[in-house]
Formats: structure tokens, sequence, C-alpha cells
């Protein structure tokens, strides 16, 4: 079983949607991070939320940690080619190993 | 460019055999990380050192095996190796010892197994 589950596996929406995909766990993270990964690429990091609640943008991305740090979401308004990648959530749950744990991922297309 | 170097990009090879993929961190960075990506397995963790010295260690299988020099490069050791063994091999590095920070990702060692 995977510590951190993506939802959904896979996404294909037209250009100018709008679109959220979710990082869920049953373990409590100190922080959690996404990543972006492009084909022939490693991943990038994007962003890390540390607090309960806390909501982050980054240009048409909105991300958030959930209040009990479990989970997290990502939103992406008016969704652009460029968009187009893996996402991926990333953790070292509370009292846990100091081993950064990676979610399934959510592979993206966004359609021209 | 993450400023992270990987070698080979691609190795092609059979069943038994072994290979050595290799990794040079982010100048000033003294922990390397080794993850396996696979279509169904994701990213999984494998192996930490930092500066030198093994830090953390995931689910590296017995064959594998890992160490940093003092230069601070990696190498990964893959020894009598199996068809699911095909995997991208990414390496990561940063400046702090725990994995709270950002990891600096290479571009990956993409191994076939025939």
């Amino acid at each position: 079983t995977q510590l951190l589950e993506q939802s959904p596996q896979f996404l294909s929406i037209q250009e100018g949607e709008n679109l959220t995909v979710y990082c869920n766990s049953s373990s409590v993270f100190s922080s959690l991070q996404w990543y972006r990964q492009e084909p022939g690429e490693g991943p990038v990091l994007l962003v890390t939320v540390v607090t309960g609640g806390e909501v982050k943008k980054l240009k048409r991305l909105t991300f958030q940690f959930g209040d009990a740090r479990k989970d997290s979401s990502l939103h992406i308004t008016a969704a652009q080619p460029g968009d187009t990648g893996l996402y991926l959530c990333a953790g070292v749950p509370l009292g846990g190993n100091e081993k950064l744990t990676f979610g399934t991922g959510t592979r993206l297309t966004i359609i021209p | 460019d993450s400023g992270v170097t990987q070698t080979p990009k691609h190795l092609i090879t059979a069943t038994g055999q072994r290979v050595t993929l290799r990794c040079s961190p982010r100048s000033g960075d003294l922990s390397v990380y080794w993850y396996q990506q696979s279509l169904d397995q994701g990213l999984q963790f494998l192996i930490q050192y930092y500066n030198g010295e093994e830090r953390a260690k995931g689910n590296i299988l017995e064959r594998f095996s890992a160490q940093q020099f003092p230069d601070l490069h990696s190498e990964l050791n893959l020894s009598s190796l199996e068809l699911g063994d095909s995997a991208l091999y990414f390496c990561a590095s940063s400046v702090i010892p725990t994995p709270t920070g950002e990891l600096f990702f290479g571009e990956g060692s993409r191994l076939t197994v025939l």
C-alpha cells in the first residue's frame, strides 16, 4: 500500500479548463511538497506547504495543505499546454524515518 | 538544469549482468538520494548518503549497493540484473541531511534489462 495516494491517476482536459488533483494519506506529515516531472526530466519542486490549512499560490496554481496535515490539493486555473506533466506529492511522515516518500502521481495532459 | 549530473542516460544490458550508475550532485550539496521510478511503482526511495555516510535506507534490494565518495559523487551498483530492474533511476541532491528541503533531481538513467 502507498503512503501517499494521488487522484486522479490520469487527467486529460482542454486548454482553459480548471482542475484539481489530490494527495491523501492516513499519516500526518510535517510538510508536503509538490513536484512536476516532464518527459525525459527529473521532478522539479513547485512548492512546499508546512502549516495545516496553508494555501500557497504560484501563478495559476493553488496548493492547499489539509488542516490535519494528512492531505493536500493542487488546483490549476485556466490550464495551459505547458502544464502537461506528471504531478507528484511527497512528504516525510511525522515521527517517521526521515525518508521522503512520493505519491503515486497524477499524469496531466492539457489538450490545446 | 538542476546541476545534478547522471551518467549514463541510457543503458541496455542482459539479465545477470552488473551495471554502475553515476551521480554528481550540485556543487555544495552533501546529500545524495537514489530513487527508482518504474511505470507501476512510482518513485521509490532506495538510499541516501550524507557527506560520505549512509543516512537512510529504503526498499533497496540486496543485489543493489551504493556509495558516496570523498568528492561527494555517488555510484549505484546493480548486480545480477533481472527483467524487473528495468526502470528509470534518479539521483537527487540537497544541502541538508534531512529530505525536508528541496531535492534537486538529475535527468535519470534509463536502464533496460533484456
